[in-house]
């Protein structure tokens, strides 16, 4: 069964210290991969889509990368306004249909 | 605002009453999704529009939800008896079917769930 699991479940940061949250999968037939920030009770905002291995986006202060296993979403230099939970999804299988599997996030926060 | 839109953000309801939400997609996006998401989860596949026609629902989709997009529009899901285990964020979200837009989906805002 396809799966998508992504850790760690929580990271606290300070600002300017610089990590990577992952995002591992199993699924039959990687159609794309895609990173989701959400904000509390706001719905899932874009950040990237990644569709093949050695594949790497850059937007600001946010860098996601694939494998065939895996993605990473490095942040350098976070902020504050960085903190919120950042959701990986995957796209997978034949068809019409391209819903997302999704992972349980990781919430992150940055302190001042 | 050209992005999608649900309504109404937030819903209170008592155990046993019908609820309907709708959802606004971003213009000339084919493609529907519903999604529902409990706290500390990621989002829930539900079901799936190609335009007006409802091509998959989740086996977590039970009798009592259902959802219509009559005129390739918008959409509403309508959850009948609802129980307290319903209590969740319903989001839909919306995407193009071209190869350019490359299959991404834009979420609306939620519409927020809550059983007595």
């Amino acid at each position: 069964e396809d799966q998508v699991t992504q850790s760690p479940e929580a990271l606290r940061l300070q600002e300017g210290e610089s990590s990577s949250l992952n995002c591992s999968y199993t699924v039959s037939g990687l159609r794309g991969l895609f990173w989701y920030r959400q904000d509390p009770g706001k719905g899932p905002e874009f950040l990237f889509t990644l569709y093949s291995a050695g594949e790497e986006k850059e937007k600001e202060r946010l860098k996601a990368t694939l494998t065939k296993k895996e993605s990473f979403l490095h942040i350098t230099a976070p902020k504050p306004e960085d903190s919120a939970t950042y959701l990986c999804a995957v796209q997978a299988g034949a068809g019409n249909n391209r819903k997302l599997i999704w992972g349980l996030g990781t919430s992150l926060a940055v302190n001042p | 605002d050209t992005g999608v839109s649900q309504n109404p953000r937030h819903k209170i309801t008592k155990r046993g009453q019908n609820v309907t939400f709708r959802c606004d997609p971003i213009s000339e996006h084919n493609r529907l999704y519903w999604y529902r998401q409990t706290l500390g989860q990621g989002p829930e596949f539900l079901t799936y529009f190609q335009n007006e026609a409802q091509l998959e629902k989740s086996r977590l989709l039970s009798d009592r939800f259902s959802a219509e997009r009559p005129k390739g529009s918008f959409s509403t899901l309508e959850i009948q008896r609802t129980e307290q285990g319903d209590s969740a964020m319903y989001l839909c979200a919306s995407s193009a079917d071209r190869v350019l837009a490359k299959n991404i989906q834009y979420f609306g805002a939620g519409t927020r769930l809550s059983v007595l």
